[in-house]
Parts: structure tokens; C-alpha cells; sequence
């Protein structure tokens, strides 16, 4: 069964700052990955997604990479500001079906 | 495109009651899901549809029925309300599945906070 782990559960960083954000999943049968940011009491909007055969796919201050043969997809974050300040979730395509991780609170101080 | 749209936002239900949960989207993808958000257990797929008249099952099918009689439809009912369903629902759709990238991504609804007392 796929699982996918989201680490760390929460993160909080001073405005300006790098930051990665981590993602694993047990099953390299993922098909795609695609990244989300949940505002609270909001629903999700998405960021990016990587289909298997890339290594990664980038968005203005965001550059998401996917390594299938270790489980792994990482969420870069550039220069971080206030208005980043959300839950990041990774889900896996698989079979029809999003698995999504837990997500990761994202707190950036001014 | 008003996109993935929901309703109600919000909804109040006693035990034993039932009600349908609306969802449309308006940008004639095929594939339409329902996802339950709960504290803890993150995002679960309920039941998923690949294109008109054909639904399947997800994770956390048992007490929610559906059906998919169009393209921009896919309404999710509660037969007889149990409070374990007070959750937080969500629609999502996409173009395809599997399939490349910029068909792929998959767009969701605002969600509807239903509490079951």
C-alpha cells in the first residue's frame, strides 16, 4: 500500500530565507507527483506537478524535483515571504488516485 | 471558468439524516474525485469518476454514494448521516490521469464543512 511521509509536520523561518520541504512515498509505482498549498479553512491549490519521467518542474520562486528510484520529491522555496506562510501537501498519482502526505505547516516570520 | 465549484459551504446534519453534496466544474474535464479531510488522517479519496456514468470506489467509500450522469456533475450523497462523517469534503477534477502534465493537474473545490451531531 502506498504511504507518503511528509517531514517536517511544521517548519517556521524568518522571512527571506531558502527553505526545502520533504516528501517520501513508499511505492515507486507513482505515475506523478504534484505539490499543493492549503490556505487555512481554504481548499487546495495547486502548486506544481512532476510527471514520472522528469526530475523536476519550476515555478517562479518554486522548483519541485522527483527522484521515483529513492521515493523522494522535494519542494524548494526561494527567498520566503509572509504570504508563503501555508500547508504545503505532496500526493502521488497512482491508479486512478491521489495518496496524499499529511502536509507540512509552513510558518515564514516577518 | 468559475472552475471546481461546491455546495453548501457549510451544512449541519442530525443522525440519521441524509443530503447530497453538490460539485460542477465547467472546464469539461474527465475526471472528477471526492476527497474527506479529517485531523490527523489527512486527505482520502471517497469515490472517483472517469468520465460519465462510470465511478469506482476510493479509500473511504462505505455510508456515500455517487453517480455521474454528466461531464460537469459528479454530486456525493450521505445515505443516513453518522457523526464519524463530520469532516471537511472536497471535489477535485482533471482533464485526465496518467496522462502528461498539462493535463494532469488536478483543480479543487473550496470544500463544504459538514458536522454530523
Amino acid at each position: 500500500k502506498q504511504e507518503v511521509t511528509q517531514i517536517p509536520a511544521a517548519l517556521s523561518v524568518p522571512e527571506g530565507e531558502n527553505l526545502v520541504l520533504n516528501c517520501s512515498f513508499t511505492d515507486s509505482a507513482i505515475y506523478n507527483l504534484q505539490w499543493f498549498r492549503q490556505d487555512p479553512g481554504k481548499g487546495l491549490t495547486s502548486l506544481l506537478l512532476i510527471q514520472s519521467s522528469q526530475r523536476e518542474q519550476t515555478s517562479g520562486r518554486l522548483n519541485a524535483s522527483l527522484d521515483k528510484s529513492s521515493g523522494r520529491s522535494t519542494l524548494y522555496i526561494a527567498a520566503s515571504q509572509p504570504g508563503d506562510s501555508a500547508t504545503y501537501l505532496c500526493a502521488g498519482h497512482q491508479g486512478g488516485k491521489l495518496i496524499f502526505g499529511q502536509g507540512t505547516e509552513l510558518s515564514v516570520k516577518p | 471558468n468559475a472552475g471546481v465549484t461546491q455546495t453548501p459551504k457549510f451544512q449541519v446534519l442530525k443522525t440519521g439524516q441524509s443530503m447530497t453534496l453538490q460539485c460542477a466544474q465547467d472546464m469539461n474535464h474527465e475526471y472528477m474525485s471526492w476527497y474527506r479531510q479529517d485531523p490527523g488522517m489527512g486527505l482520502r479519496l471517497i469515490h472517483y469518476s472517469v468520465g460519465a456514468g462510470i465511478t469506482d470506489q476510493g479509500e473511504v467509500p462505505n455510508g456515500y454514494n455517487v453517480s455521474r450522469s454528466t461531464t460537469e456533475d459528479f454530486p456525493l450523497r450521505l445515505l443516513s448521516a453518522a457523526p464519524s462523517q463530520t469532516s471537511v469534503y472536497f471535489c477535485a477534477s482533471s482533464y485526465s490521469f496518467n496522462g502528461p502534465v498539462s493535463t494532469d493537474t488536478q483543480y479543487f473545490g473550496p470544500g463544504t464543512r459538514l458536522t454530523v451531531l
